[in-house]
């Protein structure tokens, strides 16, 4: 089944101890894409990536960093997060046609 | 970047259409889209337009768009309970990494 999979789903740490949400995708994308999703806010993208080896930054990267030493994964890091970074993280990859970004199923990130 | 904007809620009665709104800022975008998020889940891409496209329809679901004026529109006919979940539009800005979302249309259908 193609899917993009993202863990943990839900994790709650405290403020200044680092860490790592996870995020695979199957199908051979070249594009991947993390975005947070903030009440009102509506999803922001966070970084992408266009391929291995080549990220950006997206409008909210602050406090955050990615990696993307294979094709299939594209862990976002938080190397020590604060309570303004709770908040619903979502992961999605696309191709070169025209269906756009599948999603995964979201990580539930609580700082305290 | 790109300013997408939609009205945050709409509640209609089960077996009515729903017509969910969207205007964008940027007239560069290739594709709009429409994605449906449910309760506890990622987003699910529901359609999509072609910008030289003026309608689009699949099923239920009928997508106008109004180049000129920007606006983008989604049509669910004879909506169900099972159609209640937040609605989000989204415009590629013309490149395969960038897209802007709304803030995203919560709509609740009554039964």
């Amino acid at each position: 089944e193609a899917q993009v999979t993202q863990n943990p789903r839900y994790l709650i740490t405290v403020t200044g101890k680092k860490l790592t949400v996870t995020c695979s995708q199957n199908m051979n994308h070249e594009y991947m894409s993390w975005y947070r999703q903030d009440p009102g806010l509506g999803l922001r993208q966070i970084y992408y990536s266009m391929n291995v080896e080549v990220t950006d930054k997206g409008d909210v990267p602050e406090g955050y960093k990615v990696s993307r030493k294979e094709k299939r994964n594209f862990p976002l890091i938080l190397e020590s997060p604060s309570p303004n970074q709770t908040s619903l993280y979502f992961c999605a990859s696309r191709g070169r046609g025209a269906d756009g970004y599948t999603f995964g199923s979201g990580t539930r990130l609580t700082v305290v | 970047g790109e300013d997408v904007e939609q009205s945050l809620f709409l509640s209609v009665r089960e077996g009515d259409s729903s017509v969910i709104n969207c205007t964008y800022t940027d007239s560069s975008s290739t594709y709009l889209y429409w994605y449906k998020q449910e309760p506890g889940a990622g987003l699910q891409l529901l359609t999509y337009i072609f910008s030289n496209m003026d309608m689009k329809q699949d099923q239920r679901l009928t997508v106008l768009l109004n180049k000129k004026d920007k606006h983008l529109s989604l049509r669910i006919a004879d909506t169900q309970t099972g159609d209640s979940a937040i609605y989000f539009c989204a415009s590629d800005e013309g490149n395969f990494n960038k897209f802007y979302f709304g803030s995203g249309t919560k709509l609740n259908v009554k039964p």
